[in-house]
C-alpha cells in the first residue's frame, strides 16, 4: 500500500497570509492526526479526524482548523501566520486512532517570514 | 489533559553499550504507550508499543517497560549500533474519549562508533 503523502512539501509565506496544507492517509484508514513539530517541543497535538468528524483538538489558537473528506483526505489551514507557526507539520494516519500504530507522512515544512 | 516528561534530551553512547530512555505521564487513564524513531530528515516511525495490560515487551534488541503505579515507562536499547542514532519520542493516549497520542519533547541517541 502506498504510504501518507503530504503536499506541498515546503512552503514559503509571509506575516499574515494564510495556508492550506493536505495530507492522504493510507487505503483504508479512517484516522487522520495532525502534528506540529518544532526543534526542542517534540510533536505537539493539533487535531484527530474521524469519518469527516473532528473528535478531539489540541492546545492551538483559532487560526488553526481543519477538516476530513469523505475519502479520509484531510487538509489543515492556518490563517493570519505568525511568524513562530514555522514549524514541520506532519499528518499521521491509522485505522481507527490513536490507540493504534500511527503512520507518519513525510511533512509540509512551512516557513514564515 | 495528559503530560509526558521525557528524560535524557540527549544522550550518548559507545557502540555496544545499552541506552535507556524514561517518560513519566500523568493521567492514569493512559492505556497505550508507544515509541517512535526518527531519523534525521526523515518521518517518525513506531518502533515499539506496549499497553497498560503487560509489564514488559521485547522486539530482538529492544524492549520497553511499564510501571502502571508510578506511572513511568522506559525504552532500552541493548547493543547499540550507530544506525541507532536518531530522535526517539515516547507518547501516551488514553483511549476512547481522548483519540490524542501525546508525545514528549524526544531524546536525541548518539552511538559513537
Amino acid at each position: 500500500k502506498a504510504g501518507v503523502t503530504q503536499t506541498p512539501r515546503y512552503l514559503i509565506k509571509t506575516r499574515g497570509q494564510q495556508v492550506t496544507l493536505s495530507c492522504s492517509p493510507i487505503s483504508g484508514h479512517r484516522s487522520v492526526s495532525w502534528y506540529q513539530q518544532t526543534p526542542g517541543q517534540g510533536l505537539q497535538f493539533l487535531f484527530e479526524y474521524f469519518s469527516e468528524t473532528q473528535r478531539n483538538k489540541g492546545n492551538f489558537p483559532g487560526r488553526f482548523s481543519g477538516r476530513q473528506f469523505s475519502n479520509s483526505r484531510s487538509e489543515m489551514n492556518v490563517s493570519t501566520l505568525e511568524l513562530g507557526d514555522s514549524a514541520l507539520y506532519l499528518c499521521a494516519s491509522s485505522l481507527a486512532g490513536s490507540q493504534e500504530t500511527q503512520y507518519f507522512g513525510p511533512g509540509t515544512r512551512l516557513l514564515v517570514l | 489533559g495528559e503530560n509526558v516528561e521525557q528524560h535524557p534530551s540527549t544522550l550518548s553512547v559507545q557502540e555496544g553499550d545499552s541506552a535507556v530512555i524514561k517518560c513519566t505521564y500523568s493521567d492514569s487513564a493512559s492505556n497505550y504507550f508507544p515509541w517512535y524513531k526518527q531519523e534525521l530528515g526523515k518521518r517518525p516511525q513506531l518502533i515499539i508499543d506496549i499497553r497498560s495490560n503487560v509489564g514488559e515487551k521485547k522486539d530482538q534488541r529492544i524492549a520497553v517497560t511499564l510501571n502502571k503505579t508510578a506511572k513511568h515507562f522506559s525504552l532500552h536499547i541493548t547493543e547499540t549500533q550507530p544506525e541507532d542514532s536518531a530522535v526517539y519520542f515516547c507518547a501516551a493516549s488514553s483511549g476512547a474519549g481522548s483519540y490524542q497520542l501525546t508525545f514528549g519533547k524526544g531524546t536525541k541517541l548518539s552511538v559513537i562508533p
